[in-house]
């Protein structure tokens, strides 16, 4: 089965306006830790957002939100009053095992979903 | 502070040749992981190296190797080039124990010809 799942292979938004990107996981480790990069054409990685299994509260980092849903076991992406330069792929993530601490390097990425925000 | 680079930026070799591609980690980070990228499989983990020692490895033939050197640069080297190896390859590092964030690079994009 695959660890994390994006359904949206492409989406589109209007300058300004909030887009969300779904990605769902699967894992049994009650541990683990769910992140979402970016990466332009220029193919270098960007993080932009961390979860933890254990945070209580949804993570922000500036137009960055994620919404957690432990239940559902989803991390969306929300990106408020979307920019042009937001045009990108963009991936969740997740790392397995002990949280922060944790020594285990790898991570399981999604396929992707290429967000065009356009003027 | 410096991120992580990694060289050389593009390479083009031919079937059957082996290559080294190396990572230079953010200074103070001494994990260092390895993902190679291609269209048709996504990001697939590779390795990853923490004190100069290989704790985790991803699914690939004995081909793709690592190692670490003890001031955290890493190297990678995959020997006998197939078609298939053509991809971006990634590196990211993290600090040892404290966060979970992995700092990636911008890439070493090989052709195989």
């Amino acid at each position: 089965a695959q660890k994390i799942t994006q359904t949206q292979p492409g989406m589109f938004v209007q300058e300004k306006e909030a887009v969300t990107l779904d990605c769902t996981y699967d894992t049994s480790d009650p541990s683990y830790g769910l992140f979402w990069y970016k990466q332009p054409s220029s193919g270098e990685m960007i993080f932009l957002i961390y979860q933890g299994s254990y945070d209580q509260q949804n993570a922000t980092e500036g137009r960055y939100s994620l919404n957690f849903q432990k239940a559902r076991k989803s991390a969306n992406l929300v990106i408020s009053a979307s920019q042009l330069g937001d045009s990108a792929m963009y991936f969740c993530a997740m790392r397995e095992g002990g949280g922060r601490g944790s020594t285990l390097g790898r991570l399981y990425f999604g396929r992707g979903t290429q967000l065009t925000v356009w003027p | 502070k410096a991120g992580v680079t990694q060289t050389p930026r593009y390479l083009i070799k031919t079937r059957g040749q082996q290559v080294t591609l190396s990572c230079s980690p953010i200074s103070g980070h001494r994990s260092v992981s390895w993902y190679q990228q291609t269209p048709g499989q996504g990001l697939q983990f590779l390795f990853e190296y923490f004190s100069e020692t290989q704790r985790n490895k991803g699914n690939f033939p004995g081909r793709f190797s690592g190692r670490q050197f003890s001031n955290s640069r890493s190297e990678m080297n995959v020997s006998t080039l197939e078609l298939g190896d053509s991809a971006l390859y990634l590196c990211a590092s993290s600090l040892s124990a404290k966060t979970d964030t992995q700092y990636f690079g911008p890439g070493t994009r090989l052709t195989v010809l």
